[in-house]
């Protein structure tokens, strides 16, 4: 079974600096997928960025980037220019492809101070 | 467009008690899963399906019942409700034809065992 490992249960960080978020995966299988999911106190689940295995170029979207290292088995989340509005529990995700069952880390809870 | 709605928000049952979380999905999404959350365990998958009439264990399926009858429904039934049972209920859907690999979330049910 695939495991997901989130070492970090809290972090913080000042506003307008960066913060790197730490998930490692266990996984036998090569074709695969990676994902950041973002919750807010609202409860909401928010697809942060999502990451296919057989691309080795880092995904981005916006202030959120990825550092990808298959043969580490790491998924890294790196927030630029950090925002209060990023303060959230952020949940590191993975599933083979052609899959039914995502799993998930156990979540890290970020908080941007002013 | 709602996507995939949750009821109830919030319950409070007595141990012993029954009672039936609803979902559903206007996206036409084939694939449809029930997760729980737990404070330092992420989310845990309960029961999923892949289209009407077939449903699956996932990874903690043991108190729940599930059936899929349309595509768009896919409740998640208690039979006997027990405090270990305290948890946040999220459903997710996801195309299975597409290649993304995206989950899409309700908002949860928070669901108290007494």
């Amino acid at each position: 079974a695939q495991t997901v490992t989130q070492s970090q249960p809290e972090m913080s960080v000042q506003e307008a600096e960066t913060v790197t978020l730490s998930c490692t995966y266990d996984t036998s299988e090569n074709n695969y997928y990676l994902f950041w999911y973002k919750q807010p106190p609202s409860r909401q689940m928010i697809l942060v960025i999502r990451q296919e295995a057989y691309k080795q170029q880092n995904a981005t979207e916006n202030r959120f980037s990825v550092n990808f290292q298959k043969a580490a088995k790491s998924f890294s989340l790196k927030i630029s220019d950090s925002q209060l509005g990023d303060t959230a529990m952020y949940f590191c995700a993975f599933m083979k492809h052609n899959n039914n069952d995502m799993r998930f880390g156990a979540g890290t809870r970020l908080t941007v101070k002013p | 467009n709602a996507g995939v709605t949750q009821t109830p928000k919030f319950q409070v049952l007595k141990t012993g008690q029954s009672m039936t979380l609803q979902c559903a999905q206007d996206m036409n999404h084939e694939y449809m899963s029930w997760y729980r959350q737990d404070p330092g365990m992420g989310l845990r998958l309960i029961h999923y399906s892949v289209g009407a009439g077939i449903t699956d264990q996932g990874e903690v399926p043991n108190g729940y019942n599930v059936s899929r009858s349309t595509t768009e429904d896919f409740p998640l039934r208690l039979l006997s409700a027990a405090p270990s049972q305290t948890s946040v209920y999220f459903c997710a859907s996801r195309d299975r034809g597409g290649v993304t690999g995206e989950l899409f979330f309700g908002e949860g049910s928070r669901l108290t065992v007494l």
